[in-house]
């Protein structure tokens, strides 16, 4: 069965400094990930996924993560976090019939 | 355009009874999602459609939970006889197809179960 580990609830960070949030996933299929955000009340939005190809992918504000197959894993990373990234990140994996399984989500709390 | 739009955005219920949340796909997705976020459970698969047929009903976690799809479009789901564990935010959202298409969510509805 598939399943996704976010190890950590919460991750409290400076502004400007770096931080990753770390997802490990298993799979004895096709493998297909996501980071999703959900900021305070507000709905669920894609930040990026990889599908194939490079094993590293970017998201427009500046996150990124990379697939390492070795290490069934998918951490989101960032070099630099701004107040606005404080927010509840998801990594997911799509499953062969289609749904999405998630992980338990990270809080990302960045203060000033 | 639009977005995957869900109402009522809250609803207060009283155990026992019956509860209807409806989810609008963005126009022109086949594919439909139901999820639930509880504190206790995370992010959770409740069942999938694909044009009005449901593949995949396996998330649901009891038969006081269904759920239909009608014109390829409009979906609600219903529960019967509402329980306290079943306080939760019920998410909706809806893709070209299944697969690797991204799934849209949509805002939720927060069910509140006294």
């Amino acid at each position: 069965a598939q399943s996704v580990t976010q190890l950590d609830s919460q991750v409290p960070v400076f502004e400007e400094a770096p931080v990753e949030l770390r997802c490990n996933y298993s799979s004895s299929v096709s493998v297909y990930l996501f980071w999703y955000v959900q900021y305070p009340n507000q709905g669920l939005q894609l930040l990026l996924k990889y599908l194939s190809g490079s094993t590293l992918v970017e998201s427009i504000n500046g996150f990124e993560a990379e697939f390492n197959k070795s290490q069934t894993s998918f951490h989101l990373r960032k070099p630099s976090v701004h107040i606005s990234d404080t927010a509840e990140y998801f990594c997911a994996v799509l499953s062969n019939t289609g749904k999405l399984i998630f992980g338990q989500g990270t809080t990302l709390q960045v203060k000033p | 355009g639009a977005g995957v739009s869900q109402s009522p955005s809250n609803k207060v219920t009283e155990k026992g009874k019956d509860v209807e949340l409806r989810c609008d796909p963005i126009s022109g997705h086949t594919a439909l999602y139901w999820y639930r976020q509880s504190l206790g459970q995370g992010l959770e698969f409740l069942i999938y459609f694909q044009g009005n047929s449901a593949p995949d009903k396996s998330g649901l976690p009891s038969d006081r939970f269904s759920a239909e799809r009608t014109g390829g479009s409009v979906s609600t789901l219903t529960i019967q006889r509402t329980q306290q564990e079943d306080s939760a935010v019920y998410l909706c959202a809806s893709s070209f197809g299944t697969g690797t298409y991204e799934q849209y969510f949509g805002p939720g509805t927060r069910l509140t179960v006294t």
